[in-house]
């Protein structure tokens, strides 16, 4: 059973919708991450939260708003997205540090498709 | 900057046999860790092996070892005993000092056959 929990699970919405991905962890993990990945392609880093901070953004359009309201959860915000945004988003979580202590521990995803 | 490059796009495995899957890295740091991730169909990342920079020896879980050469930069999975369960892409990622978050290889889609 994974110990990080995504939701929903798909998703479907127009070019012109809001709409916001949710992810939560109880394993006192500091860090956490968005990732987006394609279909038959690793995933890529969005975006790195620590200590409830935004410490990395890697160039993502801000049409992807990430937002963490308290430790555990973490959210992004989707707004006048594109069909070539339709993917799986991962959210994972780690400890802080170094070495092993950064293995992700990852959700099942959301499968979002943009019509 | 820190790469990974996993040069199988597609494994064959009988059910019970052992299969190696390819990971060779480049970084300038010395100190860096290998991770595995198993991702079935279902989508979920499964984390399946560590291996430190500064460890002296393979790692092992269960069934699945790391095959880690230094000098060479190669950091291969080995599972032994071979499941049907264990069809599904495998993922090589990298985290060196220098970086924040693992840096993942482009995968192997391992197909396991009765």
């Amino acid at each position: 059973d994974t110990e990080v929990t995504q939701t929903p699970k798909h998703l479907v919405m127009g070019m012109t919708n809001k709409k916001s991905l949710k992810c939560e962890q109880h394993m006192g993990h500091r860090a956490m991450y968005w990732y987006k990945q394609k279909a038959k392609k690793p995933p890529e880093l969005m975006f790195v939260y620590s200590y409830e901070k935004l410490s990395i953004n890697e160039s993502v359009p801000s049409r992807f708003s990430p937002e963490c309201p308290n430790s555990s959860l973490l959210n992004l915000h989707l707004h006048a997205l594109q069909p070539e945004d339709s993917a799986l988003y991962l959210c994972a979580s780690s400890q802080e540090g170094g070495g092993s202590r950064k293995k992700l521990f990852f959700g099942s995803g959301t499968q979002l498709s943009v019509l | 900057a820190q790469k990974i490059t996993q040069t199988q796009p597609g494994m064959f495995v009988q059910e019970k046999e052992a299969v190696t899957l390819d990971c060779t890295y480049d970084t300038s740091d010395q100190s860096y860790g290998l991770f595995w991730y198993k991702q079935p169909s279902s989508g979920e990342m499964i984390f399946l092996i560590y291996q430190g920079s500064y460890d002296e020896q393979n790692a092992t879980e269960g069934r699945y070892s790391l095959n880690f050469q230094k000098a060479r930069k190669s950091a291969n999975l080995v599972i032994s005993a071979s499941q049907l369960g264990d069809s599904a892409m495998y993922f090589c990622a990298i985290l060196t000092n220098s970086g924040y978050a693992l840096n993942f290889g482009k995968g192997t889609s391992l197909l396991v056959t009765p």
